[in-house]
């Protein structure tokens, strides 16, 4: 099964809104990153937090950290109709920390 | 500073034949990794490259998927007598080491018909 789970599997909100994606996952991380898809198109990746840090800021992206709940949650300020897209925690496992494992995602949709 | 290139972008196969699939990593990045991607799924993990080693191959299926990263060249990933299932996107990331982010490349299509 995926390691990492994101909820709910398909959010739709007006432009200017807030979105909320949460992800859970099963086993220790070493760290935890957030990636967009863009229909048809590669990934881009957002954030990464490490299992140390519990929040992280990067422009109108928050991602939160809970290693006691094994959850993580990205949420979008002031949303915009170029945010709709696919987006997919990941979390890196292993010794080497270099098999990177995906959720099923969330897809975002922003109504104008 | 090109990113992660891949090619080709679209790759049409009827069943029995071979399909290969490259990926140029950033420059400077030496540590390579394949990810497929079902219709309406995210990424699944393949097999995990350092020039001329694989390190992690745990995501490949066992028969007809092989990958190298030779010392020049492209990472390639090799899929022998496709089947329908093979169908799907196939990503592939560099990074500049264990640990550092993964960043992708467009990725392939490749169709089997």
């Amino acid at each position: 099964s995926q390691q990492g789970e994101e909820d709910p599997q398909a959010l739709s909100i007006q432009e200017g809104e807030n979105a909320t994606m949460n992800c859970s996952y099963k086993t220790s991380i070493n760290n935890l990153q957030w990636y967009r898809q863009n229909s048809g198109r590669g990934l881009v990746h957002l954030i990464l937090i490490r299992s140390n840090e519990r929040e992280k800021h990067s422009g109108r992206l928050r991602v939160t950290l809970d290693t006691s709940k094994k959850s993580s949650s990205l949420l979008i300020t002031a949303s915009r109709a170029a945010d709709t897209a696919s987006y997919f925690c990941a979390t890196a496992q292993g010794s080497s920390a270099s098999k990177i494992i995906f959720g099923s995602g969330t897809r975002l949709s922003i109504r104008p | 500073n090109a990113g992660v290139m891949q090619n080709p972008r679209h790759l049409v196969r009827r069943r029995g034949q071979e399909a290969r699939l490259r990926c140029s990593p950033m420059k400077g990045h030496s540590h390579v990794y394949w990810y497929r991607q079902l219709p309406e799924e995210g990424l699944k993990f393949m097999v995990y490259l350092q020039k001329e080693n694989i390190i992690d191959e745990s995501g490949m299926p066992k028969e007809r998927f092989s990958a190298e990263f030779p010392k020049e060249g492209p990472s390639i990933l090799r899929i022998q007598q496709v089947v329908r299932g093979d169908s799907a996107a196939y990503f592939c990331a560099s990074s500049g080491g264990m640990q550092e982010t993964q960043y992708f490349g467009p990725g392939t299509r490749l169709l089997v018909l």
